[in-house]
């Protein structure tokens, strides 16, 4: 089945800075990327999410980019605020398309 | 257009008793999803439901859970007997369509065995 790493487990940055988490995925036949924020006690929210017939999206300060070739891809948020401080998760789908695979998730804690 | 529902909250069971969490979908979605996440891990995929049906179970245990999705009323995970193990947050989520389509999430039903 799917497997996704996600890296870094943590990571702390200045307010301001721009924060990257990247992830691996190993079935080839998996097309959609999600990622999801996750704040303490709530479920986990959708943020943005990328399908595999493009190599990056943007929205305002998040992007993500995906190589299919080298089967992985990263989020990038700029201009961190502390607001951003959550659990963020990467996940695929498997090529049947009924389930998410997560990744570990990475704690992101925006010093202000 | 509220999002997915999920009750209890907030769940707390004797080891051996037995828990039922409820879901109900985002309108007009009827693709439900089950995970569940243990402390400081990711979500684990349980079972997939569409109306009366299951359409994927790989990730239920084989023995004391089940989960239904009826034609009327929310979709229900049970756990029977339940055991210390069993203790984490278990997060409904629902989409529109199956498929590499988006996957939207409840709060999640907090169980804790004691």
């Amino acid at each position: 089945g799917e497997n996704v790493e996600q890296h870094p487990s943590t990571l702390s940055v200045q307010e301001g800075d721009s924060a990257v988490i990247k992830c691996t995925y190993s079935d080839s036949a998996s097309n959609y990327f999600p990622w999801y924020k996750q704040e303490l006690g709530k479920g986990p929210q959708l943020i943005i999410d990328i399908r595999s017939n493009v190599g990056e999206k943007k929205d305002q300060r998040i992007a993500v980019t995906l190589n299919k070739t080298a089967k992985h891809f990263s989020l990038h948020i700029t201009e961190t605020q502390p607001e951003d401080s959550a659990v963020y998760f990467c996940a695929a789908t498997n090529n049947a398309g009924n389930m998410l695979t997560f990744g570990g998730g990475t704690r992101l804690m925006v010093k202000p | 257009n509220a999002g997915v529902m999920q009750n209890p909250r907030h769940l707390v069971r004797r080891r051996g008793q037995e828990a039922r969490l409820r879901c109900s979908p985002m309108k007009g979605h009827s693709h439900v999803y089950w995970y569940r996440q243990l402390p400081e891990e990711g979500l684990k995929f349980m079972v997939y439901l569409q109306k009366e049906n299951i359409i994927d179970e790989s990730g239920m245990p084989k023995e004391r859970f089940s989960a239904e999705f009826p034609k009327e009323g929310p979709s229900i995970l049970r756990i029977q007997q339940v055991v210390r193990g069993d203790s984490a947050a278990y997060f409904c989520a629902s989409s529109p369509i199956a498929g590499d389509y988006e996957q939207y999430f409840g709060p999640g039903t907090r169980l804790t065995v004691t």
